[in-house]
């Protein structure tokens, strides 16, 4: 997963404009991944998920790109609204089915 | 649809005094249950989870237990809470294990004095 510390990595981006927020995972063997979306004060919430099978997966305004090769997940998030500000983290399961959860970057979106 | 419930939103707490955080779940049945807690600036820590109706593992010995009294209800104790044990704890469903997604409540947010 993403490094673990007390700054989160941030990106700020211009409302309207698409952003990119990316993850690195550890563990080859593991064939599910999902983005989440966490708001201050609140538990997180489902973005999108995506199994090893796939590349690729779209949903509305976000698509998940997933490369196994360099073993790398990234959320883009298409025309960014202010209600996207929010920190964004990726979970990836292990061998024992354990979702094991990133540290988050913090996305601000700049009106 | 499924929701789920988290109670308190916030509680402080005495050191030494006892915990019970409160999670249900609606709209499904035999769900996995799960509680976290999540520090600031870092991943959610697994602290317990449940396939079933008193069925408990533990993923991190510390001062904390949980309980699952009935088929939606999830429970997050303590006996005498340390100060250590102040955090972000949240608790969350899913259908199966590392192969759908976990749905989360709103947590709780507790702080040990």
């Amino acid at each position: 997963g993403e490094s673990v510390g007390l700054h989160l990595p941030t990106l700020s981006v211009q409302e309207g404009d698409n952003s990119i927020i990316n993850c690195a995972y550890s563990n080859s063997a593991s064939d599910y991944f999902i983005w989440y979306k966490q708001e201050s004060g609140k538990g997180p919430q489902f973005i999108i998920d995506i199994r090893s099978n796939m590349d690729k997966r779209q949903g509305q305004r976000v698509t998940v790109l997933l490369n196994k090769t360099v073993k790398h997940l990234s959320l883009q998030i298409a025309a960014t609204q202010p209600g996207d500000s929010a920190v964004y983290f990726c979970a990836e399961n292990d061998n024992n089915n354990d979702m094991r959860f990133g540290a988050g970057t913090r996305l601000t979106v700049k009106p | 649809s499924q929701t789920i419930h988290q109670w308190p939103a916030t509680l402080v707490q005495p050191v030494g005094s006892p915990l019970s955080l409160e999670c249900t779940v609606e709209g499904t049945s035999n769900p996995n249950l799960y509680w976290y807690r999540q520090a600031a600036g870092r991943g959610l820590q697994l602290l317990f989870y449940s396939v079933g109706i008193g069925q408990i593992s533990s993923e991190v010995p510390q001062n904390l237990s949980a309980s699952r009294p009935q088929d939606r209800q999830f429970i997050l104790s303590s006996k005498k809470l340390l100060l250590s044990d102040s955090g972000f704890y949240l608790c969350a469903w899913s259908v199966t294990k590392g192969a759908q997604p976990q749905h989360f409540g709103d947590g709780t947010r507790l702080s040990i004095l």
